[in-house]
């Protein structure tokens, strides 16, 4: 069964630069969800996108901002990077129909230095 | 504030030895509870929702059951494959679908 992909897998930026995470939902999911998970920590909610609009909002710093297409695929903007960004950020989807399950995909692990 | 308790926060059992692992939780309406499991530096991996109190469901060497204020996850003669963390989460009414996660159980399984 196809799942939630995630691009890139790993990135390495520098303090003050700016990263682009890449999210695209299982075919027909019409929600997406972000999280960020640090080290030895549980996943934190940041954002969630329902048909293309924000649906919730969580703990996402102002320098973070996100938005879903019209294909569906999502991208999670990060700039003036900080060494504390350095967590796995997932992204998962669900489909309204299917109770919200919802399905995470393998994550990207970003590293700022 | 709504809040996810798990424990223990690590279990070693010996293979073939069955345990359960605790998930008790305060929030001001359930929507559903859901379990993962998680292996290092992966995404979550979803196992089963619950919705109300008295559900059950089972997969494998896997048992879920659901009360008013926790929910028990068994694992029933486990195998070193079933060596990862597992997470609980909460999605509450009113919430827009997010979900809250406890801190996890790390299990090991020694064979």
């Amino acid at each position: 069964a196809a799942g939630v992909i995630q691009s890139p897998r790993h990135l390495i930026k520098e303090k003050r630069e700016t990263a682009t995470l890449k999210c695209y939902p299982i075919p027909r999911h019409d929600t997406v969800y972000w999280y960020q998970q640090g080290p030895g920590q549980d996943p934190q909610f940041l954002i969630s996108f329902y048909e293309k609009m924000q649906s919730d909002k969580g703990s996402i710093p102002d320098r973070f901002s996100a938005q879903q297409f019209s294909d569906y695929h999502s991208e999670l903007n990060m700039s003036s990077l900080e060494l504390g960004d350095s967590a796995l950020y997932f992204c998962a989807s669900s489909q309204t129909r299917n109770f919200y399950e919802q399905y995470f995909g393998p994550g990207t692990r970003l590293t700022v230095t | 504030e709504d809040q996810v308790t798990q424990s223990p926060e690590a279990l070693r059992l010996q293979e073939g030895e069955s345990s359960s692992l605790n998930c008790s939780y305060t929030v001001s309406g359930l929507r559903g509870l859901f379990w993962y499991r998680q292996d290092p530096g992966k995404g979550p991996e979803f196992l089963f929702t619950l919705y109300s109190a008295g559900e059950e469901k089972e997969k494998e060497r896997l048992k879920a059951t659901l009360t008013k204020k926790e929910s028990f996850l068994h694992i029933t003669a486990p195998k070193p494959e079933d060596s990862a963390t597992y997470l609980c989460a909460v999605q509450v009414i009113g919430s827009n679908y997010k979900l809250t996660f406890g801190k996890g159980t790390l299990l090991t399984v020694n064979p």
